[in-house]
């Protein structure tokens, strides 16, 4: 069964910091992976996504996550983050099929 | 295009008792899938429906839970009787039957989710 770790539950960034969300699956075979986010309020929204080709992949906002096979990490980054990137980050694993397997979450909070 | 549509946005329900929620998926999208997120825990797959069937129903907890999609369109998750543990955040999402991976769509689009307190 596939399973999906994401290491820091709460992560609080002045604005203009760096961030880096750690995400390590565990999954056999070929995986898709994905960030998804949700606002307060709000619904999941997908971030970004890794299927194959380029393992550094951009996504909307500005952020990016990096695939590395050899570790089974897809971890989320953006250079400089602000108030409004204030939300719940979920990394997440599909693998031969549709069914999405999510980490537990990482709450972000953004301090001005 | 209007999203995925989850209703009631919460419910609070007593122990013991019924509790219907339902989803609205996109329009055409014949892919539902039921998801639910306990306090703290990571979201969970429950099922999936292509079209009216039932795909995939591995991740139902137990048959206190009933989910249903008739005539493909919305889908009803009934909950009977309620349980505490029952408790959370249940979601909703759809996606096309052609799941075009290369897509920049790739990916379910997900309702806002039933807050549910069973008490």
């Amino acid at each position: 069964a596939q399973s999906v770790s994401q290491h820091n539950h709460h992560v609080i960034l002045s604005e203009a910091a760096s961030l880096e969300l750690g995400c390590n699956y565990s999954y056999g075979g070929t995986v898709n992976l994905f960030w998804y986010v949700q606002y307060p309020g709000q619904h999941l929204q997908l971030l970004l996504k890794y299927f194959s080709g380029d393992p550094l992949v951009k996504g909307i906002k500005g952020f990016e996550a990096e695939f590395i096979k050899s570790k089974f990490s897809f971890n989320l980054r953006k250079p400089s983050v602000q108030w409004s990137d204030t939300a719940e980050y979920f990394c997440a694993v599909t693998g031969g099929g549709n069914k999405l397997t999510f980490g537990t979450g990482t709450q972000l909070k953004v301090e001005l | 295009e209007a999203g995925v549509t989850q209703f009631p946005s919460h419910s609070v329900i007593e122990k013991g008792q019924t509790v219907t929620l339902r989803c609205d998926p996109i329009s055409g999208h014949d892919n539902l899938y039921w998801y639910r997120r306990v306090m703290g825990k990571e979201i969970k797959f429950l099922l999936h429906f292509v079209k009216e069937s039932k795909q995939d129903e591995s991740g139902m907890p137990n048959n206190r839970f009933l989910a249903e999609r008739t005539g493909g369109t919305y889908s009803t998750l009934k909950v009977q009787p309620a349980e505490l543990e029952d408790s959370g955040v249940y979601f909703c999402a759809s996606s096309q039957e052609d799941w075009d991976r290369y897509s920049p769509n790739y990916g379910y689009t997900f309702g806002s989710g039933t807050r549910l307190t069973v008490v």
